[in-house]
């Protein structure tokens, strides 16, 4: 989606690093989802942003809404080949109800 | 909490046959729920809106006599691809938002129907 743009595209890592994936946008984010997806099958939820400056955490995931809602941060500590998988944020754009975009996804590969 | 069923998984049709999809909300209930498509190695493309009671809100280019959408109750909507063709194959997910929470539009999703016509 051009209204919600997510990066990297792809990312590679070794097991037991840091990583990061970013979703942006120019417009203010009333609602923030991160979805995780493995390739061929739905997505699961993983965690909802949705004040300027929240901040929530599951396990090794840490996901960011930034001031401004315009920007979200996703961080993975020490990954695991069990954090593989296309990563997507989905966002409900310019008003809280109704349908949400989504950004294009990351895929994260993880190597032991 | 919070799952969704989609079925089926998998379906292998005839080119002209008409394909039904099933989306089951299980523990909760769904006045909206969405319709995907997804295409390979890209994201999800919005197809549709579906409204317990009422008629599905399609997005633009996206044919509703092609693409049919029942929501009868609140834990079912069924996606009909009607005169399937082989340029219609691909892998179609449905979410549904729980209504009965509060805040946020958090969408659950199915495990998505991949369809191949032949």
């Amino acid at each position: 989606s051009q209204e919600l743009e997510q990066s990297p595209q792809s990312l590679i890592v070794q097991e037991g690093k840091n990583l990061t994936i970013n979703c942006t946008s120019s417009k203010t984010l009333y609602g923030l989802y991160w979805y995780k997806q493995k390739y061929g099958e739905g997505l699961i939820f993983l965690m909802m942003l949705q004040k300027g400056g929240e901040e929530k955490s599951h396990e090794k995931i840490t996901a960011k809404l930034d001031e401004k809602k315009q920007q979200s941060s996703l961080h993975i500590t020490a990954s695991q080949p069990s954090h593989a998988g296309i990563y997507l944020c989905g966002a409900d754009i310019n008003t809280n109800a109704g349908k949400s975009t989504f950004g294009d996804g990351t895929t994260l590969t993880v190597k032991p | 909490g919070a799952v969704v069923s989609q079925h089926p998984s998998w379906v292998i049709c005839k080119s002209g046959t008409s394909v039904k999809i099933e989306c089951r909300s299980l523990d909760f209930q769904a006045t909206t729920m969405f319709w995907y498509r997804q295409f390979p190695k890209q994201s999800l493309m919005l197809m549709a809106t579906s409204n317990e009671g009422s008629k599905a809100t399609y997005e633009q280019g996206v044919e509703k006599d092609k693409f049919l959408i029942n929501h009868a109750s609140l834990t079912l909507s069924t996606l009909t691809v009607t005169s399937a063709h082989p340029e219609d194959s691909s892998f179609y997910i449905c979410s549904a938002e729980n209504s009965g929470r509060a805040v946020g539009n958090i969408q659950y999703f199915g495990a998505g129907t991949r369809l191949s016509v032949l």
